[in-house]
């Protein structure tokens, strides 16, 4: 029973380039949460999807970022044009339903921006 | 606004002993969830212990127990036994259990550090 899975787990970008990050939830979780972690920090909610809607972005950067949660397919971190201040961890974390309340991780993509 | 507070930014415990590490939390909501979770050097975030603000009793996972204070707004977590294993950041989140967005609410953490 594979876990929440998230690729590339590293990934080095130069400014301005783009950042794509991938999760594949859990089997059988519809929900998807990212999270960003900058260094010596706590995670920092992001974003909660489920199934081909946002549900909450309150936590995106108004610019550069989105996200998506195809009806097929893994979620999507998308990063465009990449500041230094982009470098970080970036997690992505499921559950089966927005009763549940346990979110399993994934083990994260560290994203650095030369 | 939810927070969660962390006020030891390291800890240093030796082997076998037991650690209590801090969390407070603010919540205006009467439903609402408190984990811990650690997080090796190699990264990945492992969950720990989860409590339930109407749960009457202190949740307990083998080694470890949150000692919950609802009056005090603290979920303060016990490590009994300390392994060298043990070394690693722990943090403390809150979620909300009412809203249909439960997005976790992190403190800044404690890195832990077991010394033989």
């Amino acid at each position: 029973n594979a876990g929440v899975m998230q690729n590339p787990r590293h990934l080095v970008r130069r400014r301005g380039q783009e950042a794509r990050l991938r999760c594949s939830p859990m089997k059988g979780h519809s929900h998807v949460y990212w999270y960003r972690q900058l260094p010596e920090e706590g995670l920092k909610f992001m974003v909660y999807l489920q199934k081909e809607n946002i549900i909450d972005e309150s936590g995106m950067p108004k610019e550069r970022f989105s996200a998506e949660f195809p009806k097929e397919g893994p979620s999507i971190l998308r990063i465009q044009q990449v500041v230094r201040g982009d470098s970080a961890a970036y997690f992505c974390a499921s559950s089966p339903g927005s009763s549940f309340y346990e979110q399993f991780f994934g083990p994260g993509t560290r994203l650095t921006v030369l | 606004a939810q927070k969660i507070t962390q006020t030891q930014p390291g800890m240093f415990v030796q082997e076998k002993e037991a650690v209590t590490l801090d969390c407070t939390y603010d919540t205006s909501d009467q439903s609402y969830g408190l984990f811990w979770y650690k997080q090796p050097s190699s990264g990945e975030m492992i969950f720990l212990i989860y409590q339930g603000s109407y749960d009457e009793q202190n949740a307990t996972e083998g080694r470890y127990s949150l000692n919950f204070q609802k009056a005090r707004k603290s979920a303060n977590l016990v490590i009994s036994a300390s392994q060298l294993g043990d070394s690693a950041m722990y943090f403390c989140a809150m979620i909300n259990r009412l809203q249909g967005a439960q997005k976790l609410v992190f403190g800044q953490g404690t890195r832990l550090t077991i010394n033989p």
